[in-house]
C-alpha cells in the first residue's frame, strides 16, 4: 500500500522568505501526486498535481513541485511568502486503478513578519 | 461551475444519537468520496461512489457508519449510535471518471459528539 510522509509538523518562514515543504512517498510504481491547502476550518483546495511528464509543475498562488523519482519526494516550494499563505499543506498520493488518496499528516505553515 | 457543497457545516450531537451529512458534488463529476479528518491528521479515506454504487469502503467504515448515493447525485453518510471518537472533520470530495483522480473537496461537516 502507499503511503506518504510529510517530516515537518509545523514551519515557521518570514514573510518574503522562500519556502519548501517537504513530502516523500512510498509506492512501486509512478503514482500520481498532489499538493492540497486548507485554511482553518475550511475544506482542501488543490494547489497542483503531478500525473507524467514534466517533473516541475506550476500550480496557483505562485507554488511550484518538482517530482524527484530516485529521491520519492514531491516537494513544494514557492520563492517568496506571503502572509495570507500561512495555511495547512497536505501532499497526497493516487495510484493507478485506485480512486482513493493517501494523505500525508500535513505541515502547518507560519508566517512571520 | 458551484463546487462541492455539504450540509451542514457543524452538527453537535449526544453520544449515542444519529447523525446523517450531506454531499453535493460538482454536477458532471460521477465519483464522490467520503473523507474524515481528525486534530492533527491528514483525511483519510472512508468510502466512494461511482455512479450510485459504492465500490469501495475502508476498514475505518464501521457498522455505523452508512453511505448512500441513491440516483447518482448526491450522497448521505448516516452515522448511528454516535460515539465521541466519532468528533472529526467530514470532507465530501467529488471527481470525473478521466482516470486521473484530481479531487475536488467541499468545505466539510464538522461533527462534535458530547
Amino acid at each position: 500500500a502507499q503511503s506518504v510522509t510529510q517530516p515537518d509538523i509545523h514551519i515557521t518562514v518570514s514573510e518574503g522568505a522562500s519556502l519548501e515543504l517537504r513530502c516523500n512517498y512510498s509506492y512501486g510504481a509512478t503514482p500520481y501526486l498532489f499538493w492540497y491547502v486548507q485554511s482553518p476550518g475550511q475544506g482542501l483546495q488543490l494547489l497542483l498535481k503531478y500525473f507524467s511528464g514534466d517533473t516541475l509543475v506550476q500550480g496557483i498562488k505562485g507554488f511550484e513541485a518538482e517530482f524527484k523519482r530516485s529521491q520519492s519526494s514531491f516537494n513544494l516550494r514557492k520563492p517568496s511568502v506571503h502572509w495570507s499563505d500561512a495555511a495547512e499543506y497536505f501532499c497526497a498520493v493516487g495510484v493507478l486503478r485506485s480512486s482513493t488518496l493517501t494523505f500525508g499528516k500535513g505541515t502547518m505553515l507560519l508566517v512571520s513578519p | 461551475d458551484t463546487g462541492v457543497s455539504q450540509d451542514p457545516r457543524h452538527k453537535i450531537t449526544k453520544r449515542g444519537q444519529n447523525v446523517t451529512f450531506r454531499c453535493d458534488p460538482i454536477s458532471e463529476h460521477n465519483r464522490l468520496y467520503w473523507y474524515r479528518q481528525t486534530l492533527g491528521q491528514g483525511p483519510e479515506f472512508l468510502t466512494y461512489f461511482q455512479n450510485e454504487a459504492q465500490l469501495e469502503k475502508s476498514r475505518l467504515l464501521s457498522d455505523r457508519f452508512s453511505a448512500e448515493r441513491p440516483k447518482g447525485s448526491f450522497s448521505t453518510l448516516e452515522i448511528q449510535r454516535t460515539e465521541q471518537g466519532d468528533s472529526a472533520m467530514y470532507l465530501c470530495a467529488s471527481s470525473s471518471a478521466s482516470g486521473e483522480n484530481e479531487q475536488f473537496f467541499g468545505p466539510g461537516t464538522r461533527l462534535t459528539v458530547l
